[in-house]
């Protein structure tokens, strides 16, 4: 069975630019969540989806979008960039509430 | 409500144990531990379950106190390749099926 998948890898923006990230859950996994990992916060919940409905969202600014399609595989934007939002974006999938949840390999992003 | 992880970091010794500490002040359903490894993705280790379910690694094991909200990690005859970053995640009730992690423990395994 795949694992899941993030595109691209690796990216680097400039400030002020936006920026679309991609995720293909495990086939199956119907909810996909999305986090945030820096050297000095760790790893941070941005939001959960299930069945193309965002569940629950951590505390982030509005500038971190997110949706759901309906394969599951999941998206987060991020608008107008800033040099804070450096970092590795991972992305996991599980069956549903209450059950484990697979990371992929993250997308780094780097931010000038 | 992020959970507290101790220790920061350990270093041990190939063989010998340690156990690693995941503390919360919230009412949890339940923990689940990973360990990431530097520059890749968190690989999951075990899953804990408010009454008592386990699902995870053959070698590893864990508690997890309700009561108290606590969980920890046991690392019997650590091999160099235990060596990462520790993280547990904990997840409350209600219909949120998010984790929110602890800072992570990082633990170092010398020959």
């Amino acid at each position: 069975k795949a694992g899941v998948t993030q595109t691209p890898r690796y990216l680097i923006k400039t400030r002020g630019q936006q920026v679309t990230l991609s995720c293909s859950p495990i086939s199956g996994h119907r909810s996909v969540s999305w986090y945030q990992q820096t050297p000095g916060q760790g790893l941070q919940f941005l939001f959960e989806y299930f069945s193309e409905t965002q569940r629950n969202k951590g505390n982030f600014p509005g500038r971190f979008s997110g949706r759901q399609f309906s394969n599951s595989r999941s998206e987060m934007n991020v608008s107008t960039l800033e040099l804070g939002d450096s970092a590795l974006y991972l992305c996991a999938s599980s069956r549903g509430m209450k059950e484990t949840q697979y990371f992929g390999p993250g997308t780094r992003l780097l931010v000038l | 409500q992020q959970p507290v992880q101790s220790p920061q970091a350990v270093i041990l010794r190939e063989g010998e144990d340690a156990v690693i500490n995941c503390s919360s002040s919230k009412a949890l359903y339940s923990v689940h531990w990973y360990r990431q490894k530097h520059g890749e993705a968190p690989v999951f280790l075990m899953i804990l379950l408010k009454g008592g379910e386990q699902k995870g690694h053959e070698k590893i094991s864990a508690s997890f106190n309700e009561k108290k909200q606590q969980s920890s990690l046991y690392l019997t005859a650590s091999q160099l390749s235990y060596s990462g970053t520790y993280f547990c995640g904990t997840e409350g009730g209600g219909s949120q099926g998010n984790l929110i992690f602890g800072k992570g423990t990082k633990l170092s395994v010398k020959p």
